[in-house]
Formats: structure tokens, sequence, C-alpha cells
């Protein structure tokens, strides 16, 4: 298996556009989660997601994020507009539904908002 | 919801010498406690974990320790070397499935 697979790994933006982040996460895992992490808030859980349905978006920061699983494949996180303070690494993660299994993180992409 | 606070934010040895990283939890239903490494620009990965119904767990250098009383968790390297700095965070997870973060460890084990 090729891992959680993210793209773009890195994307330089400017303030007030949208930014699509993308994530595969491993075949047969049933759980999602995307993080932010930055030197000053450390690693942030923003969403997740249990067969493809958000279960808590509780971190999502404010309404300029927004974030889908349309199949078991395949989530996205969008950010619009977006604004500097946005500038972090974000990471998508997945683990198995069954007993307590392993939570494997992608390589994450690094957002840069000028 | 649950709260994962660790000490310390930074720890220096010299090569050879033992670290130790403590955390705390606050949610009592947390059954499942992994910790994780993280070099300079890459991706958090799993080194070790733990369950709550067992109280140490030792892999090769590694060990980590669990007080569900006290509601606290360490991890233990023991022999450090260069390649062990890195930043090392804790994390808890409950009932909800989801894991939350200590603020992590930066380890720096100079030669």
């Amino acid at each position: 298996d090729a891992g959680v697979i993210q793209s773009p790994r890195h994307e330089v933006t400017e303030m007030g556009q949208e930014v699509t982040l993308r994530c595969k996460p491993i075949s047969g895992h049933d759980y999602l989660f995307w993080y932010r992490q930055t030197m000053m808030r450390g690693l942030e859980l923003l969403i997740y997601f249990n067969n493809n349905v958000p279960i808590d978006d509780s971190g999502m920061p404010e309404d300029r994020f927004s974030a889908k699983m349309p199949n078991a494949s395949f989530s996205t996180l969008k950010i619009q507009p977006s604004e500097p303070r946005d500038s972090a690494v974000y990471f998508c993660a997945s683990r198995p539904q069954t007993g307590e299994g392993e939570q494997f993180f992608g390589p994450g992409t690094r957002l840069t908002v000028l | 919801g649950e709260n994962v606070e660790q000490h310390p934010s930074t720890l220096s040895v010299q090569e050879g010498d033992s670290a130790v990283i403590k955390c705390t939890y606050s949610d009592s239903a947390s059954n499942y406690f992994p910790w994780y490494k993280q070099e300079l620009g890459k991706r958090p990965q799993l080194i070790i974990d733990i369950r709550s119904n067992v109280g140490e767990k030792k892999d090769q250098r590694i060990a980590v320790t669990l007080n569900k009383t006290a509601k606290h968790f360490s991890l233990h390297i023991t022999e450090t070397q260069p390649e062990d700095s890195a930043v090392y965070f804790c994390a808890a997870r409950g009932g909800f499935q989801k894991l939350v973060f200590g603020t992590g460890t930066r380890l720096l084990v100079s030669p």
C-alpha cells in the first residue's frame, strides 16, 4: 500500500484565493482525519470522518474552512477565502475501524498564504 | 472533552543518557495512548503505544508506562542516540475515537 496520499505537497497562494487540499486514505481505512500543525498551536484536529460521514467538525476554525468526503478513497479540505494566518502544514490521517488500529499520517501539505 | 498536557517542551541530553517525557490526560474514558515521533519536515510516525489494560510496554530502547489512577503516561528512551533527536508527541483516545495530542517535546541528543 502507498500509505496516505496528499496533494499538493506545497501550495503558495495569495490572500483571498481559494485553496483545495486533497487526501487519499489507506484502502480499507474507515476513519479519516484532517489536522493542522503550526508552531504556535501544535497539532490541531480540524475534522474527522467515519465511513465518509463527518463526525466532529468542532475544530474547524471558521466558516472559511470546509471538508468533504464524497467516497471512501477521497477527501478534500477547502479554504475560501484564504488568509495569511491559514499558513500551516495540513496533515491527513487514516485508520481502520476495527479495534484500536494505528493512525497513519500522510506527508502533509505545506500551505503558505501571502 | 479530552485535554492532554505534555512536559517538558524541550529536553536536551547527552548521547547515551536516558530521556523521559511525561503526559497527563483528563478523560478517564480514554483507553489508548500512542506516542509519535516527528522529524523535521516529516510526518508524525507511531513509535509505541499502550492500551489501558496494560501498565508498561517495551520495544528495544523505548518504553511507555501508564498510570490510569493518576491519568499519567510517560515515554522512556534509554541509551539515546543522535538520531533520536526529533519532536515527540503523546496522544490519548477515548470514546469519541479521535486522538488528542499533547503539545510536543523537542528532544535534542548531543554527541
